[in-house]
């Protein structure tokens, strides 16, 4: 079963609009860490923010939030007052204790003027 | 800027050959991580060494191997590389090993080493 899953390979929209990038994770682990990252097409890794399972507020870094449900298994990141420069793959990842990154498969991200 | 770096940027080399990638982490980390990214299997967790020593590994093909020096760089060496070894290979720092109470450590990726083999 796929730990993560992020089910909108593209998604597009305007320049200053808001655009919620979805991601449900699989875990038994009641310790685990989720992240997100930006790979624009020059192909480095940009970590961008990070949840940990036991915060009980929504992680926010600048005009990046994550929308974390806990019950429902989702970390959904929200980019309000998109940019040109938001033009980008968003990958959501999970470790949990002892493990590596697990990496979803990623949703492409196009900012239009 | 992540504080990770990584040598070198490209490299192209033909079936067969050997290459080794460089990485250096983040001043203070210990952990350092190495994932291929390629098309078809996405980005995939290859190894870890944590102040020397092989932490975890994951999928990394036996003619891959890794180490990490004492000044906490760390080498990646593929060898008899196939067309299928082409791909962007990133190195990561963190600062804790992964284990309980570390699992969370924001990992770092450097710019990649982007291998194409011919």
């Amino acid at each position: 079963a796929q730990k993560i899953t992020q089910t909108q390979p593209g998604m597009f929209v305007q320049e200053k609009e808001a655009v919620t990038l979805d991601c449900t994770y699989d875990t038994s682990d009641p310790s685990y860490g989720l992240f997100w990252y930006k790979q624009p097409s020059s192909g480095e890794m940009i970590f961008l923010i990070y949840q940990g399972s036991y915060d009980q507020q929504n992680a926010t870094e600048g005009r990046y939030s994550l929308n974390f449900q806990k019950a429902r298994k989702s970390a959904n990141l929200v980019i309000s007052a998109s940019q040109l420069g938001d033009s980008a793959m968003y990958f959501c990842a999970m470790r949990e204790t002892g493990t590596a990154l697990i990496f979803g498969k990623g949703t492409t991200l196009s900012v239009s003027s | 800027d992540s504080g990770v770096t990584q040598t070198p940027k490209h490299l192209i080399t033909a079936t067969g050959q050997r290459v080794t990638l460089r990485c250096s982490p983040r001043s203070g980390d210990l952990s350092v991580y190495w994932y291929q990214q390629s098309l078809d299997q996405g980005l995939q967790f290859l190894i870890q060494y944590y102040n020397g020593e092989e932490r975890a590994k994951g999928n990394i093909l036996e003619r891959f191997s890794a180490q990490q020096f004492p000044d906490l760089h760390s080498e990646l060496n593929l060898s008899s590389l196939e067309l299928g070894d082409s791909a962007l290979y990133f190195c990561a720092s963190s600062v804790g090993s992964g284990l309980a109470g570390t699992s969370t450590d924001t990992q770092y990726f450097g710019p990649g080493t982007r291998l194409t083999v011919l």
